[in-house]
């Protein structure tokens, strides 16, 4: 079954610095991955996805991520932290074959961004 | 254009009352998802709809659990017999199709005391 992981439940930066948040996933075949952010007391929005024929993928938010096969990776990236990043974020995973519909997600990290 | 909307926003209940939650989708949008959230559990998904095909139920935790959507539009999720470890965030999502961005609402806070 595909999943994916996400390393570190909180990831901690000064504004400004860079933000990496991890996102490794177990699939044979080309997965469809997406990021997706969740500010307290709301529901879950789109960051970006990953699309076939490129290995870079912009979001909205300054948030970028790139797709690694070699690495089974799609981490996420923002160069400059801002204090409104500070939420969770998700990395999931849409299934294949019968569950073609379902999305799976990772545990999430809790970004916390300082002055 | 409107977004996913889902109602209650709060509802909290007894141990052993039955609960309903509303989703309304985006309008044109086929496919509908339920999805809970739990501290133990994380973002799980329960079950999805699409068009007029039957439902994948698949996530569903026991049989307490059911969920209907009218008209192609509208579903409710029912929570029978409520127990405390129902406790969640139960959100609601929906795409142009089943291999279309799901875009997601604010979600139904349950508190079962």
């Amino acid at each position: 079954a595909q999943s994916v992981t996400q390393l570190g439940s909180h990831v901690s930066v000064s504004e400004g610095a860079l933000v990496l948040l991890r996102c490794n996933y177990s699939s044979s075949v080309p997965p469809y991955l997406f990021w997706y952010v969740q500010y307290p007391n709301q529901g879950l929005q789109l960051l970006l996805k990953y699309t076939s024929a490129a290995t870079l993928f912009k979001g909205i938010n300054g948030f970028e991520a790139e797709f690694k096969k070699s690495e089974t990776s799609f981490h996420l990236t923002k160069p400059s932290a801002h204090m409104s990043d500070a939420a969770e974020y998700f990395c999931a995973v849409r299934l294949g074959g019968t569950s073609y519909g379902k999305l799976t997600f990772g545990q999430g990290t809790i970004l916390t961004v300082h002055p | 254009g409107a977004g996913v909307s889902q109602s209650p926003s709060n509802k909290v209940t007894e141990k052993g009352k039955d609960v309903e939650l509303r989703c309304d989708p985006i309008s044109g949008h086929t496919a509908l998802y339920w999805y809970r959230q739990s501290l133990g559990q994380g973002l799980e998904f329960l079950i999805y709809f699409q068009g007029n095909s039957a439902p994948d139920k698949s996530g569903l935790p026991s049989d307490r659990f059911s969920a209907e959507r009218t008209g192609g539009s509208v579903s409710t999720l029912t929570i029978q017999r409520t127990q405390q470890e129902d406790s969640a965030v139960y959100l609601c999502a929906s795409s142009r199709g089943l291999q279309e961005t799901q875009y997601f609402g604010p979600g139904t806070r349950l508190l079962v005391l």
